[in-house]
């Protein structure tokens, strides 16, 4: 059965470096996320990308963040000058027909920021 | 605003016993409700959805619009239930993303 991948599965960073979370979204799959959940907090959306474009970003999602799929099968989360409030685990996901269709998880990036 | 609140963080029943845990959301419209689980060491994964009526693994969830609920239910707990459930919420139009609440861990002592 077809799954989200994710690289690396952990990340340690130094505040002020840029990191990029990567993600193999499932092949046919036409909508693509990223959420985080902060230890002991909720999972949070951050974006949603279709059709190479952003379709829906949240308040978290600020100028340090961008999204990008640059060929045919990845879809990188790039955060430019990473904050210690940035630790956290980074999950992609996809979903063929939208956001009311089942979203297929990744199984997450642990970013922690020293 | 779109919010989905579960108010046991922890939930521990005993094998065969019977098993609920809340769901109570907030939208203006018409959402779409699922139950997402995560096993240990394993990623979230979709456990039911409202739309399908269906049971899956024995457990079944009815939307209750009148109490804005989307309770999940298992009639015989088994010790492989054991995971963390998050209930989560889609807007049908517009929206472009889940929103989760914060889980609830589900233990299933023998």
């Amino acid at each position: 059965e077809p799954e989200v991948t994710q690289t690396p599965s952990h990340q340690v960073t130094q505040m002020g470096q840029e990191v990029i979370l990567r993600c193999v979204p499932i092949s046919n799959h036409l909508y693509f996320y990223w959420y985080r959940q902060i230890l002991g907090q909720k999972v949070e959306f951050l974006v949603s990308f279709y059709n190479n474009e952003i379709s829906e970003k949240s308040e978290i999602f600020d100028d340090q963040f961008s999204v990008e799929r640059p060929d045919g099968s990845n879809f990188t989360l790039k955060i430019r000058s990473t904050k210690l409030e940035d630790s956290a685990m980074y999950f992609c996901a996809s979903s063929l027909a939208g956001p009311t269709d089942t979203q297929y998880f990744g199984p997450g990036t642990r970013l922690t920021v020293l | 605003a779109q919010r989905v609140t579960q108010p046991e963080k922890l939930l521990s029943v005993f094998k065969g016993a019977p098993v609920e845990l809340k769901c109570n959301y907030s939208y203006s419209g018409s959402p779409e409700l699922f139950w997402y689980v995560q096993y240990s060491r394993q990623r979230l994964q979709l456990l039911l959805r409202h739309i399908s009526r269906e049971s899956i693994k024995g457990f079944t969830a009815d939307l209750n619009k009148g109490e804005t609920s989307f309770h999940l239910k298992k009639p015989f707990a088994q010790e492989e239930d054991s995971a963390m459930y998050y209930c989560a919420l889609s807007g049908r139009q517009g929206a472009q993303k889940l929103v989760f609440g914060q889980g609830t861990r589900l233990t299933i002592n023998p």
